[in-house]
């Protein structure tokens, strides 16, 4: 594994199913975040982590739930999806002090 | 929170200079980023300010002035790869980046 890696690639997903959405980092950074990327809206932040063991709430968190059990892993949890959740969601890390965040390579979430 | 406006899209020549300016509003501040994005991909970092002035790499500049809440990116001798979007954050003082919708770049020959 080199940086970060995002699984499933896409994911076709009926409404009300539960979801899990997997974020693996190999760089030990301390922070990791959850992006959700829709036309016009640009990156929002649904939920991050400045250490394991905490996470906190971003500007959309509603529907989601976040895990940091360790340093490397931040899987994004959907209880019940509904079709408003269908978008590209991003995760990322940095270390909390260096300048910037690094991303994984998306995955493509549709509910239906 | 944070209010961040940028330009929806822009076009320019192969070879050309364009600037994408980014306008912010904040409750607290702690650097302005800007990312590409090309279509389909995750977003690359680009340019880090936290303090006014200029920050030059190749042929990206980037530009901040807090006072003003204002920044540019400035993409000089355009090449066809350089179209994509590009987006402008600003980071809080909880390391948090809120991000501005991005501005889509279209390089023509």
């Amino acid at each position: 594994i080199a940086g970060i890696t995002q699984a499933p690639t896409s994911q076709i997903l009926a409404a009300g199913r539960r979801m899990t959405l997997r974020c693996t980092q190999d760089m030990r950074h301390n922070a990791m975040y959850w992006y959700r990327q829709d036309l016009g809206l640009g990156l929002r932040l649904i939920h991050y982590s400045n250490t394991a063991g905490t996470t906190g709430k971003g500007e959309v968190p509603d529907g989601y739930s976040v895990s940091r059990a360790n340093t490397d892993d931040f899987p994004l949890t959907l209880a019940s999806a509904v079709p408003s959740q269908t978008s590209v969601y991003f995760c990322a890390s940095s270390d909390g002090t260096s300048t910037e965040q690094f991303f994984g390579p998306g995955t493509r979430l549709t509910v239906l | 929170g944070q209010n961040i406006d940028q330009p929806t899209e822009m076009t320019a020549t192969e070879g050309a200079i364009v600037q994408i300016n980014c306008t912010y509003q904040t409750s607290g501040f702690n650097g302005l980023f800007w990312y590409q994005q090309h279509a389909g991909e995750a977003p690359t970092f680009l340019s880090y300010n936290v303090l006014d002035g200029l920050e030059e790499k190749g042929r990206f500049s980037s530009f901040l002035s807090r006072s003003k809440g204002y920044s540019y990116l400035l993409l000089k001798e355009l090449q066809m790869k350089d179209s994509a979007s590009y987006l402008c954050a600003v980071r809080d003082g909880d390391y948090k980046l809120s991000f501005g919708a991005g501005t889509t770049v279209t390089v023509r020959a």
